[in-house]
């Protein structure tokens, strides 16, 4: 398996611009997790999906932030308008139903001038 | 609400010297307990887990870690550091266990001094 797959790996845009994010988790994965790491805070959940329904977004920081996860293979975190304070690096996980472990994507490197 | 502390946001070790980072966890009832690590420009890496039996988990590249209830810790060692051990690592924890968030500590970076 090719693990959890994110795109694009870095992204530079400037403030106001639209972001998205994508995320394709491991093939029979049914928990999809989004997690965000900035050096100030460390490394946080932004909002997670369980058999593709949103579970729990109570970390995403405002309603600037939106998640969907349309199927099993794919989700996207879309940022609109973005801001400087946006720049970090985003996680995407992914775990199988009674596996105790996440599988983590290599992350996307978002840089917000 | 469960939080993870690392002690020490920053350690250096000698190559072939004792590693030891530290995590104490707060949680209402026993949670399960990761270990990752994290190389530079990577994503994060399951160390290891503990989740029930046995207290004393082995992990990869030579780690383990002990489940100390009455202490709310869960240390991780490696008789000798190499080289190749510098990275940042990150404990975490599980809270109800299963297919949950994790809550992070901070992290640690570890430096391996030759």
């Amino acid at each position: 398996d090719a693990g959890v797959i994110q795109s694009p790996r870095h992204e530079v845009t400037e403030m106001g611009q639209e972001v998205t994010l994508r995320c394709k988790p491991i093939s029979g994965h049914n928990s999809l997790f989004w997690y965000r790491q900035t050096m100030m805070r460390g490394l946080e959940l932004l909002i997670y999906f369980n058999n593709n329904v949103p579970i729990d977004d109570s970390g995403m920081p405002e309603d600037r932030f939106s998640a969907k996860m349309p199927n099993a293979s794919f989700s996207t975190l879309k940022i609109q308008p973005s801001e400087p304070r946006d720049s970090a690096v985003y996680f995407c996980a992914s775990q199988r139903e009674g596996w105790n472990e996440q599988f983590f994507g290599p992350g996307t490197r978002l840089t917000v001038l | 609400a469960q939080s993870v502390t690392q002690l020490g946001s920053h350690v250096s070790v000698s190559e072939g010297a004792l590693v030891l980072l530290r995590c104490n966890y707060s949680s209402s009832v026993p949670p399960y307990l990761f270990w990752y690590v994290q190389y530079p420009n990577q994503g994060l890496q399951l160390l290891l887990k503990y989740t029930t039996g046995a207290t004393l988990v082995k992990g990869i590249n030579g780690f383990e870690a002990e489940f100390k209830k009455s202490e709310t810790s869960f240390h991780l060692t490696k008789p000798s550091a190499h080289m190749s051990d510098a990275a940042e690592y990150f404990c975490a924890v599980s809270d109800p266990p299963g297919n949950t968030p994790l809550v992070f500590g901070k992290g640690t970076r570890l430096s391996v001094i030759a």
